[in-house]
């Protein structure tokens, strides 16, 4: 079955802080993997994507690592701002030829000051 | 946000009502979605579309119907609105953003909220 883990389901850090989260998944045949950040009443927002052939991607202070071998995935995030406060969201992508997508249920993250 | 917008951003109705959500996008995407997130679930698929009149269902299709007479609007239709279809409700695009086909991104609206009672 197609599933995708994660964890922490939630964690609180002070701002300033450094934290990982991380993503397991079972999913196959994989296609990409994508970390979404989803502020509280907005939509999901695409953080980085990577494929089977990346181990590693940046964007600004979120850096995500993927090991296709253990299937899993973690997404660091550095010197965290209040703003980081959200729920990231793992989500992996079937090459079934339709793009399948299997959605964790997030970790929700509380930075505080 | 891709230029996706949705319409309403929240409702109430009542069970037996049939219910209408909107999606509109401005980017002439051919693949969209909709989805739905409850507490302990990730968002799960409920119908797509690719392209006018081509739609199918997802995983969570039961008391949904879908329709798509334009590109850019994709219409959600709950025909009998029943409690538990209580929810978020998030549409999508898909946008292709390299050349492998491996690295196709789906952009979400801002939701729709819905409370059935």
């Amino acid at each position: 079955k197609n599933q995708v883990e994660q964890s922490p389901q939630s964690l609180i850090i002070l701002e300033g802080k450094n934290c990982t989260l991380q993503c397991n998944y079972t999913v196959s045949p994989f296609s990409n993997l994508r970390w979404y950040k989803q502020d509280t009443g907005r939509g999901p927002v695409s953080l980085t994507i990577m494929t089977f052939s990346e181990n590693t991607k940046s964007n600004g202070r979120y850096t995500a690592t993927l090991d296709a071998d253990t299937k899993q995935s973690s997404l660091h995030i550095t010197a965290s701002q209040l703003s980081d406060s959200a729920s990231y969201i793992c989500v992996v992508s079937a090459n079934t030829g339709f793009q399948k997508l299997v959605f964790g249920t997030g970790t929700r993250l509380l930075v505080s000051p | 946000d891709a230029g996706i917008t949705q319409s309403p951003r929240h409702k109430v109705t009542e069970t037996g009502t049939p219910v209408t959500l909107r999606c509109h996008q401005t980017e002439n995407h051919r693949y969209m979605y909709w989805y739905r997130q409850d507490p302990g679930h990730g968002l799960r698929l409920i119908h797509y579309s690719y392209g006018v009149k081509d739609t199918d269902k997802g995983e969570v299709s039961d008391g949904y119907s879908v329709s798509r007479s334009k590109t850019e609007d994709f219409l959600l239709t709950l025909e009998s609105a029943t409690s538990s279809q209580t929810s978020v409700y998030f549409c999508a695009i898909r946008q292709d953003t390299g050349t492998s086909g491996h690295q196709e991104t789906q952009y979400f609206g801002p939701g729709t909220r819905l409370l059935v009672l």
